[in-house]
């Protein structure tokens, strides 16, 4: 089992330019989940879904941030424009409706210059 | 979601036993505790959960008092690797939404 797959693994851009993250979650999990985590704020909740479904996006900061997932295997988290504030690790998860545990990835360091 | 207290930092001696501490007052009935680590640049991890029986896995185990309002996360033998962040969460079930607050900084010592 590979694990959750996120791509890039760093991430540096100017500000105002479009970033696109990239999640790849676990086979046969239907639940998958964009976290952002930053000195200040810690851990957050930005937008889950399940079965490719967003089911509360209410955590997505605002309307520069979106979230798609074309299908069960692949996801992706755009800013458009990016900004310095956004610079954070972001971490896709992913989970099987029959179990309690959340897989994590190993993020994405994403710096706005 | 219940909120929770944990002391922001603890230390332990390699090979003894690590006892976290999480405070849960106000939890609900239907609500679990879990507990995840983080460990430096690395995603969470999870680790046990519980509702209100004692719970034991290959990692840990999880003492919930009888009131339930509080938790213990023991690791039975810790190691310089398990030194990272600890956050103990209380959720509706398989809630799928965990709201994590500043946990609690795990260090071993050699």
């Amino acid at each position: 089992d590979a694990g959750v797959i996120q791509s890039p693994r760093h991430e540096v851009t100017e500000m105002g330019q479009e970033v696109t993250l990239r999640c790849k979650p676990i086979s046969g999990h239907d639940y998958l989940f964009w976290y952002r985590q930053t000195m200040m704020r810690g851990l957050e909740l930005l937008i889950y879904f399940n079965n490719n479904v967003p089911i509360d996006d209410s955590g997505m900061p605002e309307d520069r941030f979106s979230a798609k997932m074309p299908n069960a295997s692949f996801s992706t988290l755009k800013i458009q424009p990016s900004e310095p504030r956004d610079s954070a690790v972001y971490f896709c998860a992913s989970r099987r409706t029959e179990t309690y545990e959340q897989y994590f990835g190993p993020g994405t360091r994403l710096t706005v210059t | 979601d219940a909120k929770t207290t944990q002391p922001p930092s603890m230390d332990c001696a390699e090979g003894r036993a690590a006892n976290l501490p999480c405070n849960h007052s106000t939890i609900s009935g239907n609500e679990y505790v879990y507990w995840y680590r983080q460990i430096h640049s690395q995603g969470p991890q999870y680790i046990i959960h519980g509702l209100k029986n004692n719970e034991t896995n290959e990692m840990a185990s999880l003492i919930i008092t009888e009131d339930r309002k509080s938790s213990t996360l023991i690791l039975p033998h810790a190691t310089l690797r398990d030194t990272a962040v600890y956050y103990c969460i209380v959720t509706i079930g398989a809630n799928s939404k965990l709201t994590f607050g500043k946990g609690i900084t795990l260090s071993v010592r050699p």
